[in-house]
């Protein structure tokens, strides 16, 4: 069972324009983790976000989390081609259960140059 | 450090045939996660190791899929026989100390025929 879920499922921009990613989630966390998949490649760490943190920053990423919410968004600022990718959301299944994480079903991002 | 190293690749095999992937982790990490990808499905998670312990299976689709980790620098995943529903790209990913940030190989393109 997915426990995260993305919104959109595909996002096509502009070069130099934002892009804003959702992500929303069911169970309780500690952390809520963001990744990007390029084409035919592994996935690839992007920031990670305590459940006690509202906000981070990471160069032209900048993640929130709304835990009373229980969503997330990730926004990427003046997009560049090289952006083109999908980005997944992930969650710990069970609340301090180590190691395990659930990924969402991704937004697929184009930008175009 | 090269990174999660995946082997092989590309794998294309006829059904009934025993296929066996090959997972190197990053040194000093202690946990291992086998994941598959599919188009409909997304990432599954199928199995992870703590210390080269199995911790849940429960991802497993079938009894012809098994995982072994006999030390903390190689793990496989083997299926047989093999189906074509089989099909898909499997990746192996490691972390340190839980979910805090995994590194992902570039996966193996399973396609079985």
């Amino acid at each position: 069972s997915q426990q995260g879920e993305e919104d959109p499922q595909a996002l096509s921009i502009q070069e130099g324009e934002n892009a804003t990613m959702n992500c929303s989630y069911k169970t309780s966390i500690n952390n809520l983790q963001w990744y990007r998949q390029n084409s035919g490649r592994g996935l690839v760490h992007l920031i990670l976000i305590r459940s006690n943190e509202r906000e981070k920053h990471s160069g032209r990423l900048r993640v929130t989390l709304d835990t009373s919410k229980k969503s997330s968004s990730l926004l990427i600022t003046a997009s560049r081609a090289a952006d083109t990718a999908s980005y997944f959301c992930a969650t710990p299944t069970i609340y301090n259960q180590g190691g395990k994480l659930i990924f969402g079903q991704g937004t697929e991002l184009s930008v175009k140059p | 450090d090269a990174g999660v190293i995946q082997s092989p690749r590309h794998e294309v095999t006829e059904m009934g045939q025993e296929v066996t992937l090959r997972c190197k982790p990053i040194s000093g990490h202690d946990y291992l996660f086998w994941y598959r990808q599919t188009m409909m499905r997304g990432l599954e998670l199928l199995i992870y190791f703590n210390n080269n312990v199995p911790i849940d299976d429960s991802g497993m689709p079938e009894d012809r899929f098994s995982a072994k980790m006999p030390n903390a620098s190689f793990s496989t995943l083997k299926i047989q026989p093999s189906e074509p529903r089989d099909s898909a790209v499997y990746f192996c990913a490691s972390s340190f100390a839980g979910a805090a940030g995994y590194t992902f190989g570039s996966g193996t393109r399973l396609t079985v025929v």
